[in-house]
């Protein structure tokens, strides 16, 4: 089993659709929990943060986290095109250095 | 101002050549760190210095040599290069390994074609 599951999608959605990536990951070790976005030809760039279980909020974006469901989320409310991107979620452990990533999930908001 | 910064962009380059990538950040941070993305956009961890020190060296051949001079430059050498090292490589930088944080932040990416 890998550490990171992600479904690579691809996922197309409406414009002002709410959409819905998740991850799911094995190791019970991590405990820090990222969303990255990378447009086409870009590098990774960071979206959402969160420490352990719970939610965060930020705009059109909210990243939950359940460890003991070993399940993270992000929800994008009011989608627009300009979300159209690859979405990587990303985890470490307390004390480590290393990020460990899902594969990505493609998405298209189509307007 | 770029925050991380990586040259070239792209390299096109013949199978056994050596070439080096280079990577300078100016945000002050001091942990960089190697990334290769395959074909398949996988992000795999390669290489982490912390304060210019390696603190991370994955399984990866050791035709890829790291150096860095200082704490705001990391560069990747890669020897005899071969058709299986076509990826992107993305050089990343965070605040410092003890940050319990933020994420990284990441370059543009270098993409590398072997033909």
């Amino acid at each position: 089993q890998k550490e990171v599951e992600q479904d690579p999608g691809p996922l197309s959605v409406p414009e002002g659709a709410i959409v819905s990536l998740n991850c799911t990951y094995s190791n019970s070790a991590f405990q820090y929990f990222m969303w990255y976005r990378q447009y086409s030809r870009k590098g990774p760039e960071l979206l959402m943060y969160t420490y352990s279980s719970g939610n965060k909020e930020d705009g059109r974006f909210t990243a939950q986290v359940d460890k003991s469901s070993k399940y993270i989320s992000l929800f994008i409310r009011d989608s627009q095109p300009s979300d159209s991107a690859t979405y990587l979620c990303a985890m470490r452990g307390a004390g480590s250095y290393q990020l460990t990533f899902g594969k990505g999930t493609k998405l298209s908001v189509i307007p | 101002d770029t925050a991380v910064s990586q040259t070239p962009k792209y390299l096109v380059t013949q199978m056994g050549n050596d070439k080096s990538i280079k990577c300078e950040q100016n945000l002050g941070h001091d942990t960089m760190y190697w990334y290769k993305q395959d074909s398949k956009k996988f992000l795999k961890i390669m290489f982490s210095y912390n304060n210019k020190e390696l603190i991370i060296n994955e399984t990866v051949p050791n035709r890829f040599s790291p150096k860095s001079p200082d704490k705001a430059h990391l560069n990747l050498h890669i020897n005899s290069l071969e058709l299986g090292d076509s990826a992107v490589y993305f050089c990343a930088s965070s605040q410092n390994w003890e940050t319990r944080y933020y994420g990284y932040t990441f370059g543009s990416g270098t993409r590398l074609t072997v033909v």
